[in-house]
């Protein structure tokens, strides 16, 4: 079992539709990141959360620190949004993240 | 937010020769820099650890003298990889962090590397 893990593995939706990306992780964390890259390869800092919610534009990623899990929301989808999207977790110990693998988003017009 | 650049974007380079990826930091310092290397449809794989004036800590399985990295500033990391070989063809990320637990890590758009 990985020790980040996202679902979808894969989602597509049509433009204007509501989004939400799933990302738990089992082990203690001091931060979470969402990541975009696009398919050129180009990764994107989305949010680092170590509690609570945050909102940019049309983004909005949450975390559940007892739970263990954060979620990635996107409003009003659009097919720019097509892209993937990852969460990586911070240890408490250390400063390496570990990386889930990633949710291919497709948005259709 | 804060930038993280990468110089080249794209390179292509033959076998034998070495390349050299520049990583900046570009309005904030970089007290830790982080190089990564992705293959194709798999998740970012840490290669080494740099801290600004002292070595990189590379990862297991992870060729020091193949892969060199040198963080002599705080906003410059360069990672040069020596007598290529065309399995080094890959997608390389730099990342780079502010001094202190609550600095967030910012990315870099990465550098495809192709040796022929």
């Amino acid at each position: 079992k990985n020790e980040v893990e996202q679902s979808p593995q894969n989602l597509t939706a049509q433009e204007g539709e509501f989004i939400t990306i799933n990302c738990s992780y089992s082990v203690g964390i001091s931060a979470l990141h969402w990541l975009q890259q696009h398919p050129g390869g180009g990764i994107v800092s989305l949010f680092m959360l170590s509690s609570g919610k945050k909102k940019h534009g049309r983004l909005i990623a949450t975390i559940n620190i007892q739970e263990k899990h954060s979620s990635l929301h996107i409003t009003a989808s659009h097919p720019r949004d097509s892209a993937v999207y990852i969460c990586a977790a911070r240890r408490t110990s250390g400063s390496r993240l570990t990386f889930g693998e990633g949710t291919q988003l497709t948005v259709n017009p | 937010g804060a930038v993280v650049s990468q110089h080249p974007s794209r390179v292509i380079c033959k076998s034998g020769t070495s390349v050299k990826i520049e990583c900046r930091s570009l309005d904030f310092q970089a007290t830790t820099m982080f190089w990564y290397r992705q293959f194709p449809k798999q998740s970012l794989m840490l290669m080494a650890t740099s801290n600004e004036g002292s070595k990189a800590t590379y990862e297991q399985g992870v060729e020091k003298d193949k892969f060199l990295i040198n963080h002599a500033s705080l906003t410059l990391s360069t990672l040069t990889v020596t007598s290529a070989h065309p399995e080094d063809s890959s997608f390389y990320i730099c990342s780079a962090r502010g001094a202190g637990a609550g600095y967030e890590q910012y990315f870099g758009p990465g550098t495809r590397l192709t040796v022929t």
